[in-house]
């Protein structure tokens, strides 16, 4: 069964703090992606990655940055956490035989910046 | 950047009834995916449509890639309370590196 974790559920940070979110996938998938969702402007990538220590920009890169050592492992990092950066998370993953078609979803981590 | 035309943006419902919601875009798409989301969890996929015309069934729900390739249609057959939940599109246009979503169609369903 398709699984992707994120290492938290919930995250609660001051401003200016560096802040790691954590995803892992067990399907042996190629491509892993972050996403934020805020009410009203649906889910925006902020990056991917298509392979191991490769990242690619997606829509929203700034004030984030991303590592991809293992195949499995994505993170992401909030370099100094700002309250605007106070937003729902989502991890991702897809087959490279899909392209970034079926892309399959962690359950997410509600961050929140004071 | 881009988003897909979702409609309609919601929908209030009874139990029993059959519900159809749909996705349009400006583009050409190669790929619509179809994802339901509840509430403080991550999107699930429900169904995956990759040529024109291709009508695809996931238990009492079945979706369509239009053969405009413009637009995608999904149908939910004798709804269940357990269907709450906000439904999204997605799609891949062309050789694009990263899926466009759809702005969402939020369910409720009574009894």
């Amino acid at each position: 069964d398709v699984k992707v974790t994120q290492s938290s559920r919930y995250l609660v940070k001051r401003t200016g703090e560096k802040v790691f979110l954590e995803c892992v996938q067990d399907m042996d998938h190629e491509n892993m992606f972050w996403y934020r969702q805020d009410p009203g402007l649906g889910l925006r990538l902020i990056y991917f990655s298509y392979d191991v220590k490769m990242k690619e920009k997606g829509d929203i890169p700034e004030g984030y940055s991303v590592s991809r050592e293992k195949k499995e492992r994505f993170s992401l990092i909030l370099e100094s956490a700002s309250t605007n950066q106070t937003s729902m998370y989502l991890c991702a993953s897809s087959p490279r035989a899909r392209g970034v078609g079926e892309q399959y979803f962690g359950p997410g981590t509600r961050l929140t910046v004071t | 950047g881009q988003q897909l035309n979702q409609s309609p943006q919601s929908m209030f419902i009874q139990e029993g009834e059959d519900v159809s919601m749909n996705c349009t875009s400006s583009s050409i798409f190669n790929t619509w995916l179809w994802y339901k989301q509840e509430p403080g969890e991550g999107p699930v996929l429900l169904i995956a449509l990759y040529k024109a015309g291709e009508l695809t069934s996931n238990g009492r729900l079945t979706a369509q890639f239009g053969i405009t390739r413009k637009d995608s249609f999904l149908n939910i057959s004798a709804s269940i309370p357990s269907d709450v939940g906000i439904y999204f599109c997605a799609g891949r246009t062309g050789t694009a590196s990263k899926l466009t979503f759809g702005t969402g169609t939020r369910l409720q369903v009574t009894l």
